[in-house]
């Protein structure tokens, strides 16, 4: 049972252009949403999260829009860059307990 | 600040050879740990994850198992490998307010 899912698989984007990936959920116990950036034969690291009290949190180039009634998040990533380029993971987790639930993940390429 | 270690890097292995993995964290107490195996780079499936010295909670039933022997040290460790047991595994850690989880860079295993 899929319970974040997770598009586009792959993406590709200009230099300067805008990234977007997005994550729909159907638990309503879910309560905080982070997303994570992966590189090639590395970790994945936290890159920017939310909880559902706020539409939007912004980092930087990175922005996370969350819409609370429609069940979905997502990640923009502006002025994208090509050391952007990497494998996004959105997640969610519970309000008791630790454990994320994460997508299937978006491998992104931006060309020069 | 705190740090999580993951070795070795890469391992190869014979089919039915036995498996340790180990990972550390440093710069906190208590922590809740977490293994994870990543296939082709995509999709992180939690395996194992404790709250506490030898309270391990299993995920997925295969051929791999866990232990906490220390507040900080997190090993997964398998009798006989099979070749499904290639991927990349990766650890990671949280605090007792379950903000998120941070990743080690992981461990590329290769059954041959």
């Amino acid at each position: 049972q899929q319970q974040v899912k997770q598009s586009p698989q792959s993406l590709i984007v200009q230099k300067g252009g805008i990234s977007i990936i997005n994550c729909a959920y159907e638990n309503t116990a879910f309560d905080y949403f982070p997303w994570y950036q992966q590189f090639p034969g590395k970790g994945p690291a936290l890159l920017i999260a939310i909880r559902p009290d706020v539409s939007e949190k912004k980092e930087g180039r990175f922005t996370i829009s969350f819409n609370k009634s429609a069940k979905q998040f997502s990640l923009h990533i502006m002025d994208s860059q090509p050391g952007d380029s990497a494998t996004y993971f959105c997640a969610a987790k519970e309000t008791s307990g630790s454990r994320l639930t994460f997508g299937e993940g978006t491998q992104l390429t931006v060309n020069p | 600040s705190q740090t999580i270690h993951q070795w070795p890097a890469t391992l190869v292995q014979p089919v039915g050879s036995p498996l340790s993995l180990e990972c550390t964290v440093e710069g906190t107490s208590n922590p809740n740990l977490y293994w994870y195996r990543q296939a082709a780079g995509r999709g992180l499936q939690l395996l194992f994850y404790s709250v506490g010295i030898g309270q391990i909670s299993s995920e997925v039933p295969q051929n791999l198992s866990a232990s906490r022997p220390q507040d900080r040290q997190f090993i997964l460790s398998s009798k006989k490998l099979l070749l499904s047991d290639s991927g990349f595994y990766l650890c990671a850690w949280s605090d007792l307010t379950n903000q998120p989880q941070h990743f080690g860079d992981g461990t590329r295993l290769s059954i041959l």
